[in-house]
């Protein structure tokens, strides 16, 4: 099955710690993203990935890293710095920027 | 002025009725335009895209009204199924990812 896979569903996490989100993806797409959605919100960009050894800032990254070495993966890291990490996290993927993208089932994570 | 705006709702209706969701964007040279599902605690699915012509996929229908720069969402003869969280979707120039509005909850009735 294709498709994109997060993993965990749910993290908990102690201040101070960096904790990492995977995402996989075997859809060959070029394109990722990572969103964060706070409740009753929206999606908001932390960071994209146009291809493989490129990433780019979306409008919130600051106490987030990310890396692309493969073009199936991109981890997510939620640094000590991000001062309000509780949030749902989402992967996702297309097959270039700006066309339709999928989503992987999320990740919950809390402090 | 948001990116992307959406009426919040909840828009509640009983099922068989027909109900209409609006959004608009404020970057007028935006291409492409989108409408994904979302239930609740789940992650956004892809409902459909939005062609310049209008497109229709069964019970809904999608517009776009560049000139006014909104895209609309149709929904017939509503489902118990079809209650869920609606998020515009758009893309801009100069950015390369898409954005989101904060999305319209509807709540279908027996």
């Amino acid at each position: 099955d294709g498709g994109i896979t997060q993993s965990p569903k749910y993290l908990f996490r102690k201040e101070g710690q960096n904790v990492t989100l995977s995402c996989e993806q075997n859809l060959n797409h070029d394109a990722m993203y990572w969103y964060r959605q706070d409740p009753g919100q929206g999606l908001r960009l932390i960071y994209y990935s146009q291809i493989v050894n490129d990433f780019q800032k979306g409008d919130i990254a600051e106490g987030y890293s990310v890396s692309r070495e493969k073009k199936e993966s991109f981890p997510l890291t939620v640094t000590s710095a991000q001062k309000n990490p509780t949030a749902f996290y989402l992967c996702a993927s297309s097959i270039q920027v700006n066309t339709e993208a999928f989503f992987g089932q999320g990740t919950r994570l809390t402090v | 002025r948001k990116e992307v705006e959406q009426d919040p709702g909840p828009f509640n209706v009983p099922e068989g009725a027909t109900v209409a969701f609006n959004c608009t964007y404020s970057n007028s040279a935006s291409q492409s335009f989108f409408w994904y599902r979302q239930d609740c605690r789940k992650e956004p699915k892809l409902l459909m895209s939005v062609y310049s012509s209008g497109n229709e996929d069964g019970r809904f229908t999608a517009q776009l009204n560049r000139a006014s720069q909104y895209i609309s969402l149709l929904i017939r003869d509503s489902k118990l199924s079809d209650s869920a969280t609606y998020l515009c979707v758009v893309t801009q120039p100069g950015r390369r990812a898409l954005t989101f509005g904060s999305g319209t909850r509807l709540q279908v009735q027996p």
